[in-house]
């Protein structure tokens, strides 16, 4: 089983659609959660941190479920410039070194 | 993300040659992290170095590939006698070393592409 496992997508929906994303993680010290964004061709960016008892951003949501060991995204309102590949973040416990998901592509048509 | 500089953004290579990719940090910032991006696939961490310091290369390929920040000038990683396998994306990141892992910021990163 991979450390950090997504579903590669892609995800197409209509603007205006909520689209929500699930990455799951294998160990169970990981304790730092984030998601980052990448655009085509270029670098990556973090979107949010994901915090223990969720956290919003806008039209964003993440959450942390530590007994299924899974972090979630979600966007509500979607727009078409939230097309991207969304990547999920993991760092355990007492380290410094991230484990990155392969990432959820997402498309938003109109 | 303003600031991390890595250049070339282009590079080119056949077989057997040496690539060097370089790093410039964002202004105060003395640690920098290399990851490499192979198509369709994610990030993965290479290696995680301070100025004049290793701190972990665990995911530094074993032969072939190595990595410097010296005291002065960029971070630079090499990568000797260049095979196709080698063709990803190589990214960059920076920060202060005293903030939050998040609080790093990546650079545009060098393609490299081996003929």
């Amino acid at each position: 089983r991979k450390e950090v496992e997504q579903d590669p997508g892609p995800f197409n929906v209509p603007e205006g659609a909520t689209v929500a994303f699930n990455c799951t993680y294998s160990n169970s010290a990981s304790q730092s959660f984030f998601w980052y964004r990448q655009d085509c061709r270029k670098e990556p960016k973090l979107l949010m941190s994901v915090y223990s008892s969720g956290n919003e951003d806008g039209r964003f949501t993440a959450q942390l479920n530590r007994a299924s060991q899974y972090i979630s995204l979600l966007i509500r309102d979607s727009k078409l410039s939230d097309s991207a590949t969304y990547l999920c973040v993991v760092i355990t416990g007492g380290s410094y070194i991230p484990t990155f998901g392969r990432g959820t592509s997402l498309i938003v048509h109109p | 993300n303003a600031g991390v500089m890595q250049n070339p953004r282009h590079l080119v290579r056949r077989r057997g040659q040496e690539a060097r990719l370089r790093c410039s940090p964002m202004k105060g910032h003395s640690h920098v992290y290399w990851y490499r991006q192979l198509p369709e696939e994610g990030l993965k961490f290479m290696v995680y170095l301070q100025k004049e310091n290793i701190i972990d290369e665990s995911g530094m390929p074993k032969e072939r590939f190595s990595a410097e920040f010296p005291k002065e000038g960029p971070s630079i990683l090499r990568i000797q006698q260049v095979v196709r396998g080698d063709s990803a994306a190589y990214f960059c990141a920076s920060y202060a070393g005293e903030t939050p892992w998040n609080e790093q910021f990546f650079g545009p990163g060098t393609r490299l592409t081996v003929l």
